[in-house]
């Protein structure tokens, strides 16, 4: 069965560094998001990407934010300068185009350390 | 008001048991409904998919939406131990080009053998 990929599925980081977290979406998924879970608390919403450009951004999503899809098969999530409140769970996720692009379906996660 | 609650348990069932897990939402612009299952520092995997109010059932697992009550149900007959995780309820609206989902803060289940 085809699933969403994140590499690496740990990262520790210290404040102030710059973060690349990968992701491979499933192949014939266009549309790509970022959601992100602090330890205890909701999976929240970064960020979706469509036709090479983002479709919705919340508010967590700053200018220390950005994504990209370098190629047709990676999806990545840069963190420009990390903060200690960065911590959490990344979550990627891929949906198809069409009437079921409601389903997301999310990789395992890379955690995010920040020290 | 928060936009989705969900009761976050957390709920121990004996095995066989039929579980109950909820969620009630603010918002009546969401009209697609998920319940993902979300085992220890995994992603969340989706379970059920409904759109607008009714019943679907999908082996040992029914969801059931209630727009009118703005209520969502997870039904688990014959519950099994390899169900222990954390439930999600998940919605969004039918608006825009892509879709955000707002999730639940999930309840936690552990089935015991």
């Amino acid at each position: 069965e085809p699933e969403v990929t994140q590499t690496p599925s740990h990262q520790v980081t210290q404040m102030g560094q710059e973060v690349i977290l990968r992701c491979v979406p499933i192949s014939n998924h266009l549309y790509f998001y970022w959601y992100r879970q602090i330890l205890g608390q909701k999976v929240e919403f970064l960020v979706s990407f469509y036709n090479n450009e983002i479709s919705e951004k919340s508010e967590i999503f700053d200018d220390q934010f950005s994504v990209e899809r370098p190629d047709g098969s990676n999806f990545t999530l840069k963190i420009r300068s990390t903060k200690l409140e960065d911590s959490a769970m990344y979550f990627c996720a891929s949906s198809d185009l069409g009437k079921t692009n409601e389903k997301l379906f999310f990789g395992s996660g890379t955690q995010l350390s920040v020290l | 008001q928060k936009e989705v609650e969900q009761d976050p348990g957390p709920l121990s069932v004996p095995e066989g048991a039929i579980v109950s897990l909820n969620c009630t939402y603010s918002n009546s612009a969401f009209q697609y409904f998920m319940w993902y299952r979300q085992y220890s520092r995994k992603g969340p995997e989706l379970l059920m998919y409904t759109y607008s109010s009714g019943n679907k059932e999908d082996g040992r697992f029914t969801a059931q939406v209630d727009k009118s009550s703005k209520y969502i149900s997870l039904f688990i007959r014959d519950s099994q131990p390899s169900d222990s995780a954390t439930y999600l309820c998940a919605m969004t609206d039918r608006y825009g080009s892509a879709r955000q989902l707002t999730f639940g803060s999930g309840t936690q289940l552990t089935v015991l053998p």
